[in-house]
């Protein structure tokens, strides 16, 4: 199985500020990675596909980016709503392993 | 609308069997993924199988391969996901979920609204 390995696993952060959250795949998976956001006690939501292509109707805020085996998800200014746990999974092999979760709290 | 529905909440014993279901709406059901993710109380997402409505082809992680069958019904549109005997370490909600075309190597885009499963022993 491919393993991503996402840090931090618990980010603090304040209103307004730009988070970055990583993922590192184990081999290389080219650009079949996503993003998504889970709040507690609802389904995960997908916010990027493609390494970097933002699904439909997530603000522009978030941005995703690649470099290698290497994966970013940034949020350029951090807002109430966006205070969730993020996870991100490749859909390059199965099984389509997901990351271990980011927490990001005030 | 897409949507995805899926069955309630489970209290069963260790040993028992279970089914659970995704009913699904809103699009073309034999021309996807749908896919069952498991969420362990307080951890985090693990991708069990996914299943091809079209031709019912199927795949699974090996940490799930044998201990569920995953499954679907194409004349009402619905995936399952079941047990033979379950175990206390099975207790998790459970997610359905839809690929983001009939392509296999695409995310989930829409999900079911998690089916919680509590086995006692």
């Amino acid at each position: 199985d491919i393993q991503l390995t996402q840090s931090p696993s618990f980010l603090s952060a304040s209103v307004g500020d730009r988070v970055t959250i990583t993922c590192r795949a184990s081999q290389g998976i080219s650009t079949y990675l996503a993003w998504y956001q889970q709040k507690p006690g609802k389904a995960p939501k997908l916010l990027i596909h493609g390494a970097s292509t933002l699904q439909s109707g997530v603000p522009s805020r978030f941005s995703g980016s690649r470099s290698g085996t290497e994966f970013t998800l940034t949020i350029s200014s951090l807002q109430p709503e966006d205070f969730a746990t993020y996870y991100c999974q490749q859909v390059n092999t199965y099984p389509h392993t997901f990351g271990g979760g980011t927490k990001v709290e005030i | 609308e897409v949507q995805l529905v899926q069955s309630g909440a489970e209290m069963k014993k260790s040993g028992e069997s279970l089914r659970i279901s995704c009913k699904t709406s809103g699009f073309t059901f034999t021309t996807y993924w749908i896919g069952w993710v498991r969420q362990m109380p307080g951890k985090g997402l693990e991708w069990m199988a996914v299943i091809y409505p079209g031709d019912s082809d199927t795949r699974y992680s090996p940490s799930f391969q044998g201990q569920v069958t995953i499954s679907a019904d194409k004349s009402i549109n619905t995936a399952y996901l079941e047990w033979s005997s379950l175990r206390a370490s099975d207790t998790a909600i459970y997610y359905c979920a839809r690929t983001a075309s009939s392509s296999w190597k695409v995310p989930f885009d829409y999900w079911g609204q998690g089916t919680l499963l509590t086995v006692s022993s």
